[in-house]
């Protein structure tokens, strides 16, 4: 199994909303990422997962809350979005942390109203 | 910080007509990774080039890393319409994680 499992592929939420991405992985990768993608731009890295503790947290504001359950799994909580905050949001893996390459989920399109 | 430039922006090529991309880094690169990401999609690993002045082929797609592991590119001969997406170099940052940094992408459409 080489594939990273998003859910859910389209979400719409308020500004007082409360909701969580979820992210699956099985091929025994050790590191997660989430990034934040706006069109027509590069993936932008939002915070890395090594061996489910946080490594990289990129100035990330506090309305987004990653979390690591296990080695398979990670979440990415949000609350009290901003409009500026509507992109899609990809989950990706590596082998380890650093210089592989990365295996990304189809994202989730996210839309704050 | 470590940037990783791009160009160009934006390509329309007629089918059959090649195509390149062409990618500078700040820093000298201990790898460059090359992805895709069809419209609507998600970025996909196409490749990943490690020594100076290496050359890899798949198919009708040549990827170049420089000799001095600043630079790469990536040619495709006789583009196809399956060819349509965004193509991103992406290079490892020299502080601490290695995190990947993306280049700005080339957009390539295709007319048939």
């Amino acid at each position: 199994d080489t594939e990273v499992t998003q859910t859910p592929k389209h979400l719409v939420m308020g500004m007082t909303n409360k909701k969580s991405l979820k992210c699956e992985q099985h091929m025994g990768h050790r590191a997660m990422y989430w990034y934040k993608q706006k069109a027509k731009k590069p993936p932008e890295l939002m915070f890395v997962y090594s061996y489910e503790k946080l490594s990289i947290n990129e100035s990330v504001p506090s309305r987004f809350s990653p979390e690591c359950p296990n080695s398979s799994l990670l979440n990415l909580h949000l609350h009290a979005l901003q409009p500026e905050d509507s992109a899609l949001y990809l989950c990706a893996s590596s082998q380890l942390q650093g210089r592989e390459k990365l295996f990304f989920g189809s994202g989730t399109q996210l839309s704050v109203l | 910080g470590q940037q990783v430039m791009q160009i160009p922006q934006y390509q329309h090529v007629q089918e059959g007509e090649d195509f390149t991309t062409y990618c500078n880094s700040s820093t000298t690169l201990s790898n460059i990774q090359w992805y895709k990401q069809r419209p609507g999609g998600h970025p996909v690993f196409l490749i990943q080039l490690v020594k100076s002045g290496e050359v890899k082929k798949q198919k009708r797609l040549t990827f170049q890393f420089g000799e001095a592991k600043k630079n790469s590119s990536l040619h495709i001969t006789a583009t196809q319409t399956t060819d349509v997406g965004t193509y991103f170099c992406a290079g490892p940052g020299m502080e601490y994680g290695n995190k990947l940094v993306f280049g700005a992408g080339t957009i390539l459409r295709v007319k048939s």
